[in-house]
């Protein structure tokens, strides 16, 4: 079975561009949570979609960032205009409920010069 | 205060040992708990749920004490591919999402 699907796994990217990333889920699952992870702060939650609908934007950094999820088998996190400070490891996860053992991609390494 | 937090090691410890890693979370109305482990740069995979009857999966043991808000996990017999970062995972107060932890690193050494 092919587990959460992430792409691209590298990116590098100068500073002003737009980045986007792009994520298929686990078939059934109802759950998709956009995460980010760095060395000094850890595995961050930036948003999570419940059915298809963003539940909590929280962690979005700021206006730069912005998810979709038009449908159960696709998302996408945007970053217009990034930052250096944007560089990260940016994981999805997907699960069956929001508070169920999640399943993670391989993870997008991006690093924005 | 962190939601959960762990003690960031790194634990440096000879094959063959015991290892002991404990994690707080902040949140009295978390249900679900869970040990994940992180290999370098790889995502991170589920190790063990954690229960609250406590947990056994081979040389893994996963402990919950709700009344002080911790959870544990026991590495017996430590080997070398043990080596990796363990996320310690906590759901949030309205159960609508994980919190993790920053993760402890643990080496393993022949």
């Amino acid at each position: 079975d092919a587990g959460v699907i992430q792409s691209p796994r590298h990116e590098v990217t100068e500073m002003g561009q737009e980045v986007t990333l792009r994520c298929k889920p686990i078939s059934g699952h109802n759950s998709l949570f956009w995460y980010r992870q760095t060395m000094m702060r850890g595995l961050e939650l930036l948003i999570y979609f419940n059915n298809n609908v963003p539940i909590d934007d929280s962690g979005m950094p700021e206006d730069r960032f912005s998810a979709k999820m038009p449908n159960a088998s696709f998302s996408t996190l945007k970053i217009q205009p990034s930052e250096p400070r944007d560089s990260a490891v940016y994981f999805c996860a997907s699960s069956y409920s929001a508070d169920d053992e999640q399943f993670f991609g391989p993870g997008t390494r991006l690093t924005v010069l | 205060r962190k939601e959960v937090e762990q003690d960031p090691g790194p634990f440096n410890v000879p094959e063959g040992a015991t290892v002991a890693f404990n994690c707080t979370y902040s949140n009295s109305a978390s249900q679900s708990f869970f040990w994940y482990r992180q290999d370098c740069r790889k995502e991170p995979k589920l190790l063990m749920s954690v229960y609250s009857s406590g947990n056994e999966d081979g040389r893994f043991t996963a402990q919950l004490n709700r009344a002080s808000q911790y959870i544990s996990l026991l590495i017996r017999d430590s080997k070398l591919s043990d080596s990796a970062t363990y996320l310690c995972v906590a759901s949030n107060q309205a159960g609508t999402a994980l919190i993790f932890g920053k993760g402890t690193t643990l080496s393993v050494s022949s």
